[in-house]
């Protein structure tokens, strides 16, 4: 069965502090991976996808992510994080292509002290 | 802001009601996803609504259903609401390549 597993569910850093989330998946065949941000209040909204190529994707606010095929592995980094990124992150994955349910995690709340 | 738009924002029901949730896709968009996201938890899929037709289906009893229309909008129809209904129901727009999909605000459901 498909799965997305995120294993951090809260985590508190200060500013300034470096930031990885773990994502791991399980998926037959091909993937699509993508990192999505709820900020308090907000919508979902996209920070990150990676469907092929360089594994090391870049996305908005400064974020990136490192596809590790060999660890099924998709985790979200940031070198220095800000009290704005205080928010719940989800990571979610589909299959490329035709029928595009998306399975996400059960997402990792961040909160970052100024 | 994606441009999918969601209403109500918010809805209190009773159990045994029905409900209507309705979703604007994104221009140019012509596929449609549904999620429940119960609190604490990540989004669920629903279903989804492909040019009019139902699309696939995830874990969800036939009380749950939709409808598409020919501006791609769409409605999420839940009948016999029960307690456990009681989330945020997200709807999701994408193009024909599908492989990312834009989410709307959501409408926050409380059966009481």
């Amino acid at each position: 069965a498909q799965s997305v597993s995120q294993h951090n569910h809260h985590v508190i850093l200060s500013e300034a502090a470096s930031l990885e989330l773990g994502c791991n998946y399980s998926y037959g065949g091909t993937v699509n991976l993508f990192w999505y941000v709820q900020y308090p209040g907000q919508h979902l909204q996209l920070l990150l996808k990676y469907f092929s190529g360089d594994p090391l994707v870049k996305g908005i606010k400064g974020f990136e992510a490192e596809f590790i095929k060999s660890k099924f592995s998709f985790n979200l980094r940031k070198p220095s994080v800000q009290w704005s990124d205080t928010a719940e992150y989800f990571c979610a994955a589909n299959a490329p292509g035709g029928y595009q349910k998306v399975t996400f995690g059960t997402g990792t709340k961040l909160q970052v002290i100024p | 802001e994606t441009g999918v738009t969601q209403s109500p924002t918010h809805l209190i029901k009773t159990r045994g009601q029905q409900v209507t949730l309705r979703c604007s896709s994104q221009s140019g968009h012509n596929t449609v996803s549904w999620y429940q996201q119960a609190l604490g938890q990540g989004p669920q899929f629903i279903f989804q609504y492909y040019r009019e037709e139902e699309n696939g289906r995830g874990n969800f009893p036939p009380r749950f259903s939709g409808l598409q229309f020919p501006n791609y909008s769409s409605e999420l129809n839940v009948n016999a609401l029960e307690l456990d209904d009681s989330a945020l129901y997200l709807c999701a727009s994408s193009d024909d390549r599908g492989d990312t999909q834009y989410f709307g605000p959501g409408t926050r459901l409380t059966v009481l």
